[in-house]
Order: structure tokens, then C-alpha cells, then sequence
């Protein structure tokens, strides 16, 4: 069955710095999702990647997906406390669009 | 516009006790509607998803059941709770599209603590 690793697990950053969280799939992924949660509530969607090669970005947060359409990254620019959050990545599975998830990235902004 | 409401957001029950959780959606007509569980250390696992009244999928067998007695109402259900049913409950919608690449739109979730 499809999985999705996320790394890392958790990320400590300090304001201001860049970073980048990493979900890599054992299958060839035909569409992938990017949330963000805040600790005891639900997802927010942020972006959708469709195509090998695809980016989008959004303010401070881009998001990529490889050619081969196996792995997808995050990079936030110039991280501020209001981006500290859970980020899951998903992938559609099957045909009705039910998703699966990683584990996701803690991601705690010192300011 | 569209949007999803679960309730409760918190909920306390003894171990045997029933459950029942409630999600509903307004703004769309024939969503495809979801149940999934968040516990610490493993994810949000996909528990129900429904893409008609009365048409319901199991992911993971347990004892918990889920029914869609109307289009945009979704029940997650339990006649005995078991401590493992501890977790964070999450209801989403999809516009059912069928395509296979659709968006998720999920509720605040439920803090269910079995105890």
C-alpha cells in the first residue's frame, strides 16, 4: 500500500531563517496536498500538486513536486511565528479522492 | 460559500459508554464526506468516507460504524468505547468530483478521551 514519509519529524527554526520539510512516497503520486494544522484543531489546506515539475507558492511557502511525481518539499522563507504548526502532506488515492497522510512536521518558529 | 461544522469539540466518556459525532456540511450538495482520526504518534488515519446517502466505506476495522442518514450529514458512531478509541477526530468534505484529485476541507475536530 502507498505510504507517505515525512522528515523531519519535528524542526526547531529560528525567525527569520529558511526552511524546507520533505514528503516522499513509495508510488508514483497523481496528486499531492500540503496542510498545515494548529495543535488540537482541523487541517487548512495550502496547496495542491499535480504535475512532475509543478511549484506554487503562496506569501512565504512554496511547495514542489519532483519530475517523477515521488516526492514533494515545503520551503518557507523567512519563517515567522505564525507559521509554527503541524504540516501534513497527502496524496489522492483511488478514485474518490480519499487521501492518505504522513505523520507530518512539527514546526516550532523561536522568535 | 462552504462550510463544514463537527461537534462536539471536546468530549470526555467512560470506557463502554456510547459515541456519537456529528459533521455537517452547508454551501454543496452531494459531497463526498470522510472520517478520519488523528492519535499521537501515527498520523491521521482514514477511518469512513461516504460518497452517497447510505453508501458508507470502511477503512479500518473497528468497533466503530459511521452513517450518512442525509446528504450533507455525516454520523461517526460507537455502541461500547474502548480506551483505544482515544484521539482526534476529524470530518472533511470533497465536491465528489470523482477525478480522484480532489481538495479536502475539514472540520475543527473532536477531542474524544476515553477513559
Amino acid at each position: 500500500s502507498q505510504e507517505l514519509e515525512q522528515s523531519p519529524q519535528s524542526l526547531i527554526v529560528q525567525e527569520g531563517k529558511n526552511l524546507t520539510i520533505n514528503c516522499t512516497s513509495s508510488k508514483t503520486l497523481y496528486g499531492l496536498y500540503w496542510y498545515k494544522q494548529k495543535y488540537g484543531e482541523g487541517l487548512i489546506f495550502l496547496m495542491m500538486l499535480q504535475k512532475g515539475g509543478e511549484e506554487k507558492s503562496h506569501e512565504k511557502i512554496t511547495a514542489k513536486l519532483d519530475e517523477k511525481k515521488q516526492q514533494s518539499s515545503l520551503h518557507i522563507t523567512a519563517s515567522q511565528p505564525s507559521h509554527a504548526g503541524i504540516y501534513l502532506c497527502g496524496a489522492s488515492r483511488g478514485g474518490q479522492g480519499n487521501l492518505i497522510f504522513g505523520k507530518g512536521t512539527k514546526l516550532s518558529v523561536k522568535p | 460559500s462552504q462550510t463544514i461544522h463537527q461537534w462536539p469539540a471536546t468530549l470526555v466518556q467512560p470506557v463502554g459508554s456510547p459515541l456519537s459525532l456529528e459533521c455537517t456540511v452547508e454551501g454543496t450538495s452531494n459531497p463526498n464526506l470522510y472520517w478520519y482520526r488523528q492519535a499521537a504518534g501515527r498520523g491521521l488515519q482514514l477511518l469512513f468516507y461516504s460518497v452517497g446517502i447510505g453508501q458508507i466505506s470502511s477503512e479500518v476495522p473497528q468497533n466503530l460504524s459511521a452513517s450518512r442518514p442525509q446528504d450533507r450529514q455525516f454520523i461517526l458512531s460507537s455502541k461500547k468505547l474502548l480506551l483505544s478509541d482515544s484521539g482526534f477526530y476529524l470530518c472533511a468534505w470533497s465536491a465528489g468530483h470523482g477525478t480522484g484529485v480532489e481538495k479536502l476541507f475539514f472540520g475543527s475536530g473532536t477531542q474524544l478521551s476515553v477513559l
